[in-house]
């Protein structure tokens, strides 16, 4: 079964450079969302989308910006980049509502590695 | 808005030894329940949900949880550890529809010969 796709798995960017990592969710599924996980730290929800448009907003740093394009794909856009924002970056996915319990499952993907030198 | 407590950071076991991992929930309803399992540098994989129904639920790996209304609480249990086991263990919560997850802080599980 196709699961989510993100990329680039591993990113290294210096102090103050930019970094857009990208989500492309499971086919038919039309709800993305982006969590940050620190080091020894557990998941954090930063920002998710549902039919392109946003849907909710966590503790996302205005340095940050996401979106969802028309194919539901989703890029996460981090600028002036922190010793700090070096996490591992996931995105997830849920599919099109639809009445069921599936619905209320998101879909992790494998995660993006970000390291800030 | 709902939150996760894994009271135990890290919990050691033999191998061969009964598991089980501890997560209480704050949610005003009954919410959407997750168990995750993370190893070093890895993604997360889902072990078991709870929806609804039968309030002990099967997994992947041999792992079961059973869901208890009146204590709040999703523990995750385990007959016999065995080493491949040893990883981060992630309690999540989520209310109905497009919400967000909400994880619990994790149990490392070390699992000695």
């Amino acid at each position: 079964a196709a699961g989510v796709i993100q990329s680039p798995r591993h990113l290294i960017k210096e102090k103050r450079e930019t970094a857009t990592l990208k989500c492309y969710p499971i086919p038919r599924h039309d709800t993305v969302y982006w969590y940050q996980q620190g080091p020894g730290q557990d998941p954090q929800f930063l920002i998710s989308f549902y039919e392109k448009m946003q849907s909710d907003k966590g503790s996302i740093p205005d340095r940050f910006s996401a979106q969802q394009f028309s194919d539901y794909h989703s890029e996460l856009n981090m600028s002036s980049l922190e010793l700090g924002d070096s996490a591992l970056y996931f995105c997830a996915s849920s599919p099109l509502a639809g009445g069921g319990n599936e619905d209320n499952e998101q879909f992790f993907g494998p995660g993006t590695r970000l390291t800030v030198l | 808005a709902q939150s996760v407590t894994q009271p135990d950071i890290h919990i050691t076991v033999s191998e061969g030894a009964s598991l089980e991992l501890r997560c209480n929930y704050s949610y005003g309803a009954t919410p959407y329940l997750f168990w995750y399992v993370q190893s070093p540098g890895q993604g997360l994989q889902l072990l078991l949900k709870y929806f609804s129904g039968d309030t002990l639920v099967q997994g992947i790996k041999g792992f079961e949880a059973e869901f208890k209304r009146s204590q709040s609480s999703f523990n995750l249990r385990k007959p016999s550890v065995h080493w491949s086991d040893a990883a981060e263990y992630f309690c999540a919560v989520k209310p109905g529809g497009y919400q967000k997850v909400t994880f619990g802080t994790g149990t490392k599980l070390q699992v000695i010969p």
